[in-house]
């Protein structure tokens, strides 16, 4: 079945680069996608790569896809307190219902 | 820009009881998501819409229905609440149909039911 795996901690200090990673298991999903989501609030789309890019970069993010090893990873370059939150790695179900199949999220803490 | 809006945000029910929640996809959007996220949980799909009709369903209880209304406004109707129901209920809207491969789910800011 589709399956979305990710680390559930990650410590970085405040300035280095952030690398979060997840696997997934449908090979056929079109779209992965990474969300943010603050303590309390809601999930904030941050980035999504289309599976024929290996890699996608908006501001301070970079999104690595290997899709032959079905892997992807966010960078977030110059981490800041701000980036403290929970990112969900997710992707596309391609059984014909377009739900989003979420990974059970990495909690991001910024060390000062 | 207009976004997802879902009320009430916060709701608090005893057991038993019966909960109606509300979506209102963005502007000229068909398809509305629902998904329920438990506590220290990852959101887990629950049942969608497209123009009208139920598309797809995941792991809904029984106790739970759902519909989408002619302005495309989703309800999610919860009775006989247990303890366990206590989550943040989001919806996502598209302007996509499902099924198609190629979607940008839209997410309100969910409703965070507790139930007492």
């Amino acid at each position: 079945g589709e399956d979305v795996e990710q680390s559930l901690f990650l410590s970085v200090r405040e300035g280095d680069s952030s690398v979060i990673n997840c696997t997934y298991t449908d090979s056929s999903s079109t779209y992965l996608y990474w969300y943010k989501q603050e303590p309390g609030a809601g999930l904030q789309l941050l980035t999504y790569i289309f599976s024929n890019m290996d890699m996608k970069q908006d501001q301070r993010l970079t999104v690595l896809l290997n899709k032959k090893d079905k892997h992807l990873s966010l960078r977030i370059a110059d981490t800041q307190t701000g980036d403290s939150a929970i990112y969900f790695c997710a992707e596309l179900s391609m059984g014909g219902d377009d739900k989003i199949i979420f990974g059970k999220g990495t909690r991001l803490h910024i060390l000062p | 820009a207009a976004g997802v809006i879902q009320s009430p945000r916060h709701l608090i029910k005893e057991k038993r009881e019966t909960a109606t929640l509300k979506c209102y996809p963005i502007p000229r959007h068909d398809t509305v998501y629902w998904y329920q996220q438990g506590p220290g949980q990852d959101p887990q799909f629950l049942i969608s819409f497209y123009e009208k009709m139920q598309s797809d369903k995941g792991s809904i209880p029984d106790r739970f229905s759902a519909q989408q209304f002619s302005d495309y406004h989703s309800e999610l109707n919860m009775s006989s609440l247990e303890l366990g129901d206590s989550a943040l209920y989001f919806c996502a809207s598209s302007n996509l149909s499902p099924g198609r491969g190629q979607n940008e789910q839209f997410f309100g800011p969910g409703t965070r039911l507790t139930v007492l």
